[in-house]
């Protein structure tokens, strides 16, 4: 069974770097049929896609989020994380690292989910 | 860059069939995913590539696509079936999923 754990501080100052990571179990982030994604919920609101990082390491992002957010991998720890630059009040959300599963060429689905981290941005 | 549009809200008896939209100029090409979000849970992936069910979801939950709508149909609504449900897929041409606003179902 995979299992997929976000850590990191609850609560990040104005302006500061916020950084998430996702520790995977019962799967690998090197795995050729997987991609490794986070996604964020502001409170009350809808989904968010945030970027991915494939097998490869290869990153990729939303095109409405600014160049602020960087995700990078870690095959030793099998771990994958965020790191949000500058952050404003804006970028408080409940944090999800998720798998999404390749079939073809195709991104497919996100098949599993962390339970999500709360971040508050304050000053 | 694609949009999902999804109504914001759905409310439909118990022992009815609801019907949750997903919009897009794109959706004809692409495969769509359903999920389902109960309060203070994390998503949960409900329906894959169109119309498949994921392991466990029960037989009431089917999904389809036509022209450039897809739809998620809960039938035999269930008080336990009160979530936000969200549609997404992936925007290849610029490498990113993109998620639906997300629908409110509320069992009456």
């Amino acid at each position: 069974q995979v299992h997929l754990q976000e850590s990191g501080p609850g609560l990040v100052k104005t302006s500061q770097t916020l950084s998430l990571t996702c520790t995977v179990a019962g799967g690998s982030i090197s795995s050729v049929d997987h991609y490794w994604t986070w996604v964020r919920q502001p409170p009350g609101k809808g989904l968010e896609w945030i970027g991915y990082i494939s097998d490869t390491g290869s990153t990729s992002y939303s095109p409405s989020l600014e160049s602020r957010f960087t995700i990078s991998g870690d095959t030793s720890q099998n771990q994958f994380s965020l790191k949000v630059t500058s952050v404003t009040a804006a970028d408080t959300a409940v944090y999800y690292c998720a798998r999404g599963h390749y079939s073809g060429h195709d991104h497919g689905p996100l098949d599993y989910w962390g339970q999500g981290t709360l971040v508050t941005v304050s000053s | 860059s694609n949009v999902l549009t999804q109504p914001p809200s759905v409310s439909e008896a118990p022992g009815k069939t609801a019907r949750i939209t997903c919009g897009g100029d794109n959706i004809g090409s692409k495969s769509v995913h359903w999920y389902q979000q109960k309060p203070g849970q994390a998503p949960v992936l409900f329906i894959s590539y169109n119309t498949n069910r994921a392991s466990g979801i029960p037989q009431r939950f089917s999904a389809s696509k036509s022209g450039n709508t897809a739809t998620l149909t809960i039938s035999r609504v269930e008080a336990g079936d009160e979530a936000d449900y969200y549609c997404h897929m992936w925007d290849s041409g610029a490498d990113h999923g993109v998620f639906g606003g997300g629908t409110k179902l509320t069992v009456l």
